[in-house]
């Protein structure tokens, strides 16, 4: 099984930027594409789905969320943070079966 | 509008089964990929199980941690899928979510997902 690591948590203030780490034990490219997908979780709430494919922005995902990486190493950055994405943010690939996730990030305000 | 909603979750008996149903709507059902994702109280993500269409012969994945007790299918003329659960365990303990890929026939990414329905496994 392909794993991803991402860091417990992070702290940020309000207007500046997080960025939010995973990195995978296996590549997770194929064919010009990484398939590397970010959810945003907040409490008591099903996750969302943010980005996919590394760089994508899914719809109705503000620009202020962006993702970048390939092969192994994955970023998802929100500029500028707002007080509305404190949440834990997921990790997943798809490159193979069986789908994994990272463990989440809890992303906090200073 | 896509709508998924998971119902049969409760509180069981270790070793006992449950059946859990996700009630679909506001997209072709029939030729779309299912699965079901669960989250422990308190932890991360897990993916547990994959029902492709009739097109591939509606061939089914699981996790490695319920594989041989979980078994998932899907009936395309109510536009449901089920996971039903046997043999469970204390680790069974989770909310779990029906989810579904952007397009049909695919793996990818979790598009959607619907509202989630706990599982207590409890003596």
């Amino acid at each position: 099984d392909i794993v991803l690591t991402q860091s417990p948590a992070l702290a940020v203030s309000l207007g500046q930027r997080a960025t939010i780490s995973c990195k995978t034990n296996q590549n997770v490219d194929y064919y010009g594409n990484s398939y590397m997908h970010w959810y945003q979780q907040k409490p008591g709430q099903q996750p969302k789905l943010l980005i996919y494919l590394a760089s994508n922005l899914a719809s109705g995902i503000p620009a202020r969320f962006s993702g970048r990486g390939s092969g192994t190493d994955f970023t998802l950055t929100i500029d500028p943070v707002e007080a509305d994405d404190t949440a834990t943010y997921y990790c997943q690939q798809s490159r193979n079966l069986p789908n994994t996730f990272g463990a989440g990030t809890k992303l906090e305000l200073k | 509008e896509v709508q998924l909603v998971e119902t049969g979750g409760g509180l069981v008996r270790p070793g006992s089964s449950l059946k859990l149903s996700c009630a679909t709507s506001g997209f072709t059902f029939s030729n779309t990929w299912m699965n079901w994702v669960r989250q422990a109280p308190g932890k991360g993500l897990e993916w547990v199980a994959l029902i492709k269409d009739k097109y591939s012969n509606y061939e089914a994945n699981y996790a490695e941690s319920v594989k041989g007790r979980f078994t998932i299918s899907r009936d395309d003329s109510k536009s449901r899928v089920y996971l039903q659960m046997n043999t469970l365990r204390d680790q069974d303990t989770a909310t779990y979510y029906c989810t579904r890929p952007p397009y049909g026939s695919y793996v990818g990414w979790f598009a959607y997902w619907g509202q989630g329905t706990l599982v207590t496994v409890s003596s």
